[in-house]
């Protein structure tokens, strides 16, 4: 079946650095591809909408300069957390869909942890 | 805008027994998607089971149904035989169709009892 692969699947860094996150379709063309944010104990937060070739579409709150987001080609879409702070430490979900009539896939998360 | 409520936080069942877990929404659009997605401690996505609001005929897989219904914008999962494996967090979730968006609902905790 479809497989969205996502890496790292846990990142610790410093307070400061950067950090980019990765989420591939591997066997099938991504149309689109979503970002989600999920917090302990609490359910998926949507913060992005990833579209090949064309600027991310982000949701209301989430600020488009800390979280980088580059959709480059049809397989590939990158999170990049830009100069993090703890309080961005959280679990971070992609994923891929094919169009509306076919289910999302998504990846098995990446957790970070800022320290 | 379009929400899912899950108004049961956490649920127990015995293992062997049936167990059912609700969700409703809230939309003005007629042709849409439901899931059930089960989410274990590795916290990885699955996907259960998935209605296409055309259709009447409630979808099932294996010891999963829905009971969907469309007027009452309800759509609540059964888990039939219920294995020690099934204890998860089970999320309800809409996609809209303009824009392939997937709306979440905050979440069942189910627990099964040996």
């Amino acid at each position: 079946g479809a497989v969205v692969s996502q890496h790292p699947s846990w990142v610790i860094c410093k307070s400061g650095t950067s950090v980019k996150i990765e989420c591939r379709s591997l066997d099938f063309q991504a149309t689109t591809m979503f970002w989600y944010r999920q917090f302990p104990k609490q359910s998926l937060m949507l913060m992005a909408t990833s579209n090949e070739g064309s600027k991310a579409t982000y949701e209301q709150g989430v600020e488009k300069d800390k979280f980088l987001i580059n959709h480059a080609s049809l397989t590939l879409s990158t999170l990049t957390v830009t100069s993090a702070h703890p309080e961005d430490s959280s679990f971070y979900i992609c994923s891929a869909g094919r169009g509306y009539n076919q289910p999302q896939h998504f990846g098995d998360g990446t957790r970070l942890s800022i320290l | 805008a379009q929400t899912v409520t899950q108004s049961q936080p956490e649920m127990s069942v015995q293992e062997a027994e049936t167990v059912t877990l609700s969700c409703t929404y809230d939309t003005s659009e007629s042709d849409y998607y439901l899931f059930w997605y089960k989410q274990p401690p590795s916290r990885q996505m699955i996907l259960v089971i998935r209605q296409e609001a055309y259709k009447q005929q409630n979808a099932t897989e294996n010891r999963f149904s829905v009971n969907f219904q469309k007027a009452a914008k309800s759509f609540s999962l059964k888990i039939s035989d219920s294995q020690l494996g099934d204890a998860a967090m089970y999320f309800c979730a809409y996609k809209r169709p303009r824009d392939d968006k997937i709306i979440f609902g905050k979440g069942t905790r189910l627990h099964i009892l040996p």
